[in-house]
């Protein structure tokens, strides 16, 4: 069956710029995650969303980030006013209920120029 | 700060080795302990996964070892091949959490 899908694969932005990133979770999953790993290190938790509501958000860099699931499937991560620090992999992860195994998918790779 | 160490950094191995890699946390609220295995490009995929309940757990040539008491945990890879060769991380998960902690990774290199 299909795996956790992530568009684009690849992303080259300006700073400054307005980008979207889309995360397409394995069917029937309701928990849906983000993390951004830098190269180099593990993964870093952003967002968890059990259903269509964002369960905890702690995670996220500031304001400039932000997320959506609005009908508990597909989700898009968006960040405002990309800094060169943004770039890195965005990863996205589904899992079929809370506290169960999390399935990643390959991540956009996101460069801020 | 980080919340799950991880050593080596990087490790070589010969074929047909055991590689170890090691972890050590100190939140006691972890209760969920997976190992990610991750290839160039290419998303972690769950290698195995155990709870603090148990000392260990063996799935094929991959092994956790638990140490509660000392609180860390090794993987095990035994009769290591050269496809075996990526970056493992180890990770942790919080008793009523969802978010994942990921130990900073070993690059696994095994020699034919």
């Amino acid at each position: 069956g299909a795996g956790v899908s992530q568009t684009p694969s690849n992303k080259v932005t300006e700073k400054g710029k307005y980008v979207e990133l889309r995360c397409d979770p394995i069917s029937g999953h309701t928990a849906l995650y983000w993390y951004r790993q830098s190269l180099g290190q593990g993964p870093e938790f952003l967002i968890y969303f059990q259903g269509t509501g964002a369960a905890d958000d702690s995670g996220l860099p500031n304001d400039r980030f932000f997320a959506v699931r609005p009908e508990g499937s597909v989700s898009t991560l968006k960040i405002q006013r990309t800094e060169r620090g943004d770039s890195a992999v965005y990863l996205c992860a589904s899992s079929i209920g809370p506290n169960q195994p999390q399935h990643f998918g390959d991540g956009t790779r996101l460069s801020i120029l | 700060q980080q919340q799950v160490k991880q050593s080596p950094q990087s490790l070589i191995v010969q074929k047909g080795g055991i590689s170890i890699i090691n972890c050590a946390y100190e939140n006691t609220a972890f209760d969920y302990f997976p190992w990610y295995q991750q290839f160039p490009g290419k998303g972690p995929a769950l290698l195995i996964a155990i709870r603090p309940d148990v000392s260990e757990k063996k799935e094929g040539r991959f092994t956790i070892s638990f140490n509660k008491s000392a609180k860390q945990f090794s993987l095990h890879i035994m009769d290591s091949q050269p496809g075996d060769s990526a970056t493992y991380f180890c990770a942790a998960i919080p008793t009523g959490a969802n978010n994942l902690f990921f130990g900073t990774g070993t690059r696994l290199t095994v020699i034919p």
